[in-house]
């Protein structure tokens, strides 16, 4: 069965930062680009950051873009979320998203059940 | 970045009902249009990839259409497992942008 984990959400200060972890399985993950996808409390959907098959074409939502880095263990079947200089406007449900093709079509056909990050004094 | 539109923000339907919800860009995407279905509590689940072609193992009642700037999502006959709100997004240039959302409830 083809799935993704998130990990690493939890409450945590304006200023701090937080690691979120993303276990994948059920596919051979170094095939696929993969993304960060998140969902404010209500809202609609806003693209975060994505990454290619080999740790190439990384990119990043202007919102999050020297603050957030991704990164990916594809020994481990792993992507990662580095979120620094955390912001009230960053809490969300935080999802893992596999990509349709190695390097980045932005079509998104497995999502994991997201992880909560909530950024509150 | 490319601004993507739905309408309506919301519906009300009937189950059979034949429901019909646009997507338009700020700009010319081709045909680079996804719809995402998404349940309460529920993560977001990959309907139609490239405007038409429809993702393995969802039913053949979704369809989608259109290129350009214009785009559409129908569900021929609505059945009770399809009240959910439903998301747009272009896949032509990052950052991929997703459209505000169209919920769609039961009459």
């Amino acid at each position: 069965e083809v799935q993704l984990v998130e990990s690493g959400g939890g409450l945590v200060q304006p200023g701090r930062s937080l690691r979120l972890s993303c276990a994948a399985s059920g596919f051979t993950f170094d095939d696929h680009a993969m993304h960060w996808v998140r969902q404010a409390p209500g809202k609609g959907l806003e693209w975060v950051s994505g990454i290619g098959w080999n740790s190439g074409n990384i990119d990043y939502a202007d919102s999050v873009k020297g603050r957030f880095t991704i990164s990916r263990d594809n020994a481990e079947n792993s992507l990662y979320l580095q979120m620094n200089s955390l912001r009230t406007e960053d809490t969300a449900f935080y999802y893992c998203a596999k990509d349709s093709t190695s390097h980045g079509s932005g079509a998104f056909d497995i999502w994991g059940q997201g992880t909560m990050v909530t950024v509150s004094s | 970045d490319i601004q993507m539109t739905q309408s309506p923000s919301s519906l009300s339907a009937s189950v059979g009902d034949r429901v019909t919800i646009t997507c338009r860009a700020s700009q010319s995407i081709s045909g680079y249009l996804n719809w995402y279905q998404q349940k309460p509590g529920n993560a977001p689940k990959l309907l139609i990839y490239t405007a038409s072609s429809l993702q393995s193992g969802v039913p053949s009642r979704f369809s989608g259409s259109g290129s350009g700037t214009d785009f559409f999502l129908t569900i021929s006959s609505l059945q009770p497992e399809d009240f959910a709100t439903y998301y747009c997004q272009q896949s032509y240039s990052t950052p991929w942008t997703f459209g505000q959302g169209t919920k769609v409830e039961i009459k």
